[in-house]
């Protein structure tokens, strides 16, 4: 069963930033939250991964609350690109291989 | 970041034919491969796990004679869709590790098999 609990679904205006929340209050110590990303049609994307700290790349930034328990997905200028269904999975950090289990997700619809 | 292949992206079959799916690591190697399922406005739902060079584990429910999968190399993964009916009809994606990169995982562009 997925770990995370996110909103089923969420619009943003072309141009704003979309924040886009996830619940894991169960999450443990050593257990890292990841955000991936699916197009309509494609495989899903990795976004990004965080621990602790605030982490940000190319394609977004990612928010973690002191407590863990929470965390916020921050597309800085969303774009049309970006609709999609993005995925919030906690993960432990030394998982080797074992696969991802989604949850539902939330559906981003971007709006011109 | 790591490539994953997969091919073909579109399948239409008759009912009681069988179907191959190819996933390839482009430029990693993968001793263990993942293969998803995803019905229409549904999320992901694991299948199968593929081990390189041994028999793949399949997840609770899913038929492992209907849903053949193969890993003769590291950089191969198949899953071949056994007499295939239309219930079968889905979108399949398939996932690997690479291990340079972490614990990330990538994923091939899926297949939409249509049974008709």
């Amino acid at each position: 069963d997925a770990k995370t609990t996110q909103p089923p679904s969420m619009d943003c205006a072309e141009g704003r930033a979309a924040n886009l929340p996830c619940n894991h209050s169960t999450i443990s110590g050593n257990e890292y939250v990841y955000w991936y990303r699916q197009i309509h049609s494609q495989g899903p994307q990795y976004i990004i991964h965080g621990l602790k700290n605030n982490e940000t790349n190319e394609m977004a930034s990612l928010i973690i609350t002191e407590d863990r328990k929470s965390s916020t997905l921050i597309l800085p200028h969303a774009t049309l690109r970006d609709t999609a269904v993005y995925y919030c999975i906690v993960r432990d950090a030394n998982s080797g291989n074992t696969p991802l289990v989604f949850g539902k997700g939330t559906r981003l619809s971007v709006i011109a | 970041g790591a490539v994953v292949s997969q091919h073909p992206s579109r399948v239409i079959c008759k009912s009681g034919t069988s179907v191959k799916i190819e996933c390839r690591s482009l430029d990693f190697q993968a001793t263990t491969m993942f293969w998803y399922r995803q019905f229409p406005k549904k999320s992901l739902m694991l299948m199968a796990t593929s081990n390189e060079g041994s028999k793949a584990t399949y997840e609770q429910g899913v038929e492992k004679d209907k849903f053949l999968i193969n890993h003769a190399s590291l950089t191969l993964s198949t899953l071949t869709v056994t007499s295939a009916h239309p219930e079968d009809s889905s979108f399949y994606i398939c996932s690997a590790r690479d291990q340079g990169a972490g614990e990330k995982l990538f994923f091939g562009s899926g297949t939409q098999l249509s049974v008709l």
